[in-house]
């Protein structure tokens, strides 16, 4: 079993539409979770970057964690065909320096 | 413009052959980090460092060597001993101290074939 799981898709929504993307995952002790975006032949780069439980928004995106169901959530509210990418969760231990664990990116596909 | 610049964009291997993925980071961050992106399966470290002149094995390392010797630069060598070395290399920078949060910046990528 995957520390981190996550479903590649691809899925594909309509311009507009709230988009929400998951992960599980399978250790309790994971402290600090991310979302990255990945382009298509580009790095990723990151887009919520939260610690613990609870919701973090920031203009159309909110990243929600459950630690107690090991569950985080990454919401993309009116979404735009500039949002078409690949999507990561990742999440770490400890804060600074410490290893990341990634999951397998869900690819997203907004039609316009 | 500060951030990570890996080089080539496109790198073909010929059997046997060892080639050597550039990575430099003008951020001033401590520590860096090689992944291989597989279609299918996330990123998965190769090697880190956290300080010049150290730098550990991560999940993957075998076929693949690294050096540290100045800050800026990170170069991973992929081996002949790396029998599949198809893939999507990523170089990522972070800082190192107490306080600081968890964030990897990344480079734009190098993709190796194998020919």
């Amino acid at each position: 079993q995957k520390e981190v799981e996550q479903d590649p898709g691809p899925l594909s929504v309509p311009e507009g539409a709230i988009v929400s993307l998951n992960c599980t995952y399978s250790n309790s002790a994971f402290q600090y979770f991310m979302w990255y975006r990945q382009y298509s032949r580009k790095g990723p780069e990151l887009l919520m970057y939260t610690y613990s439980s609870g919701n973090k928004e920031d203009g159309r995106f909110t990243a929600q964690v459950d630690k107690s169901s090991k569950y985080i959530s990454l919401f993309i509210r009116d979404s735009q065909p500039s949002d078409s990418a690949t999507y990561l969760c990742a999440m770490s231990l400890y804060s600074s320096a410490s290893k990341i664990i990634f999951g397998s990116g869900t690819r997203l596909s907004i039609r316009p | 413009d500060g951030g990570i610049t890996q080089s080539p964009k496109y790198l073909f291997r010929k059997e046997g052959q060892n080639v050597t993925l550039s990575c430099e980071q003008n951020l001033n961050h401590d520590a860096m980090y090689w992944y291989r992106q597989d279609p299918g399966q996330g990123l998965r470290l190769i090697y880190y460092s956290q300080i010049v002149n150290d730098f550990q094995k991560g999940d993957i390392a075998e076929g693949y060597s690294v050096s540290r010797e100045k800050k800026e630069s990170f170069p991973l060598t992929v081996t002949s001993a790396q029998k599949n070395p198809t893939a999507f290399y990523l170089c990522a920078s972070s800082i190192v101290g107490q306080g600081a949060k968890n964030i990897q910046y990344f480079g734009a990528g190098t993709r190796l074939s194998v020919l």
